[in-house]
This record gives C-alpha cells, structure tokens and sequence, in this order.
C-alpha cells in the first residue's frame, strides 16, 4: 500500500516569507507526527496529533511555527516569516493510535530558507 | 521528561567487524525502546523495537538490542557487518502511555568494504 507522502519534497524560499508543507499519512493511521532533522540536530519533534487534535504542541520552536490536521488525514505545517534557521529537513511520520506503535516516516520536505 | 544520548556520533568499521551502538534513555516509567535506521537516500525505518519480555530484541537484517533497565541502556548491535549496513541509526524512546517519542541524536555507521 502507499506510504506516508510529502509534499514538496523540496523548498527554496527567502527569508520572510511564508512556507506551507504537507504531509499524506498512511490511510487508517490516527497518529500523525512532525520532526525536523538539522545537520547535526538529530531528529527534532515539532508536534504530534490523535485525529485531528494535538494533545503536546510544545516542540514547536517559536509562534511562527502551526501545524493542522483535517478529516484525520492530512496534515499541514506552516511556517510564517522564515528565518534562515528554519533550513532543515521536515519529516513527517504516522501510527496507528496505539501508544508506541511504530511510526512510518515520510521522505521529508528539504526546506532552504536564503 | 525523557531524553536519548546516543554515545557515538560517527563509527568507521570495516566488514565482519562487529558492532555496538550506545544508547541510554532517562525515564524512570515503563518505556518502549526504539532502533529506526536511514539507508543514504531512504526514508527512516524501522529496524526493533522492545515493549515488554524477553529483553533481547531482534530485528531485521540481523541486528539485535538488548534493554538492560537498571542501566536505562538499549544497546544496538550486530556481530558480522556488511558495507550495506552503512546508515545512520536512530535510537527513540517513548514513555508509556504518551504518544511523544524522542529521538537520540543518530549515529551514523560507514562500514568498508
């Protein structure tokens, strides 16, 4: 079946603009998750939902940061204002709604912020 | 809060060495332990994971943890390692009952033919 999808898989903005990425999760996967992967940063939670609520928004770095989910599918992180330091990968994971179930990762949004 | 320290950050090994990734987690409930790898140019699997019993895990292509819980340790390894090995690996962490998990830093593994 399909995997978790994202899109754009990469991103060139200028700083001060808004960015809107999307992520696809895995039909029937209740859980959804963002991280965000920087050279040498290891991989960085961002926010997770259970349907299209978000119990723990405390990863996200700064207000510039939102992230919502519809239908209990997809799912959009938007960065408004970008600053060089939002560079990174984003990735995108699902699960299934039971705790620690494995999660299936995206390719990710390659984001370059000039 | 839980945390993931992955002790090496860069391994060289060549083929048939054996291999031990560290990792030790700090969280003193009931955890699940998780290996996620990243072959150059894929996305992040999966590779073992420990929930409850037996706590020697295997996984695929070999590899195997052991969760040693009064050292909050969940050590990777594989005895024999192949150039396809080569991969950054991800050791996580996630406390029962939430559904946050936290990621160690990677490790990442470049084995020489």
């Amino acid at each position: 079946g399909a995997g978790v999808s994202q899109s754009p898989s990469n991103k060139v903005t200028e700083k001060g603009k808004d960015v809107e990425l999307r992520c696809d999760p895995i039909s029937g996967h209740t859980a959804l998750y963002w991280y965000r992967q920087s050279l040498g940063q290891g991989l960085e939670f961002l926010i997770y939902f259970q349907g299209n609520s978000a119990p723990d928004k405390s990863g996200l770095p700064s207000d510039r940061f939102s992230a919502e989910r519809t239908g209990g599918s997809v799912s959009t992180l938007t960065i408004q204002r970008t600053q060089q330091e939002d560079s990174a990968v984003y990735l995108c994971a699902s699960s299934l709604a039971l705790d620690g179930e494995t999660q299936y990762f995206g390719p990710g949004t390659r984001l370059l912020v000039l | 809060a839980q945390s993931v320290s992955q002790h090496n950050h860069h391994v060289i090994l060549s083929e048939a060495a054996s291999l031990e990734l560290g990792c030790n987690y700090s969280y003193g409930g009931t955890v699940n332990l998780f290996w996620y790898v990243q072959y150059p140019g894929q996305h992040l699997q999966l590779l073992l994971k420990y929930f409850s019993g037996d706590p020697l895990v295997k996984g695929i292509k070999g590899f195997e943890a052991e969760f040693i819980k009064s050292k909050f340790s969940f050590n990777l390894r594989k005895p024999s390692v192949q150039w396809s090995d080569t991969a950054e690996y991800f050791c996580a962490v996630n406390s029962g009952g939430y559904q946050k998990v936290t990621f160690g830093i990677g490790t990442k593994l470049q084995v020489i033919p």
